[in-house]
């Protein structure tokens, strides 16, 4: 079975500085998907960020950037110029791959950011 | 684009009643669709998994005839918390994702029910 673990219950950044939420899971498969969720006070899901498996190069959106490491199964988030709107709960999420997949997430324990102005 | 809109938002209502939450894909055909719980400051904890036109799957520990799914079209799925009581007050949230294999979640934003 899968698991996801998020070890960082809580962060703090300046704002404009940087931060990195670790993640890391453990699976057997080979054929997988990574994800990165931001949940704001206003507790809507937000997608931040996504990684295939197969893919070497590290995925990146914006001022969001990951550093897959495949081989020590760690899956960790930057967040370069911290924004105050950055303040929110994150979650790492894994999705096994392929075609008989029933698609579902499984979900770390999340890490608290606030951001400090 | 990828818009799940959850409906109600919020709402309360007294022990013994049973509640209906909806899920709509707005722009995309939601071949299926996830109903998650999630109690304060914790992770979602996913209840059960909905394929459009087939019973949903439910995750061990999740009463079935308590939290009822329907899932009778591409762009809504229904739970019914039935005969809800306080312990069933929480945060329900409701995701999608579209017919291609291996896309992303899509989630609505969720409803907070509280059960007096």
């Amino acid at each position: 079975a899968q698991t996801v673990t998020q070890s960082q219950p809580e962060m703090s950044v300046q704002e404009a500085e940087t931060v990195t939420l670790s993640c890391t899971y453990d699976t057997s498969e080979s054929n997988y998907y990574l994800f990165w969720y931001k949940q704001p006070p206003s507790r809507q899901m937000i997608l931040v960020i996504r990684q295939e498996a197969y893919k070497q190069q590290n995925a990146t959106e914006n001022r969001f950037s990951v550093n897959f490491q495949k081989a020590a199964k760690s899956f960790s988030l930057k967040i370069s110029d911290s924004q105050l709107g950055d303040t929110a709960m994150y979650f790492c999420a894994f999705m096994k791959g392929g075609t008989s997949g029933t698609y579902k997430y499984i979900f770390g324990t999340g890490t608290r950011l606030k951001v400090l102005a | 684009g990828a818009v799940v809109s959850q409906h109600p938002s919020w709402v309360i209502c007294k022990s013994g009643t049973s509640v209906k939450i909806e899920c709509r894909s707005l722009d995309f055909q939601a071949t299926t669709m996830f109903w998650y719980r999630q109690f304060p400051k914790q992770s979602l904890m996913l209840m059960a998994t909905s394929n459009e036109g087939s019973k949903a799957t439910y995750e061990q520990g999740v009463e079935k005839d308590k939290f009822l799914i329907n899932h009778a079209s591409l762009t809504l799925s229904t739970l019914t918390v039935t005969s809800a009581h306080p312990e069933d007050s929480s945060f329900y949230i409701c995701s999608a994702r579209d017919g291609h294999r291996n896309q992303p979640q899509h989630f609505g934003d969720g409803t907070r029910l509280s059960i007096l």
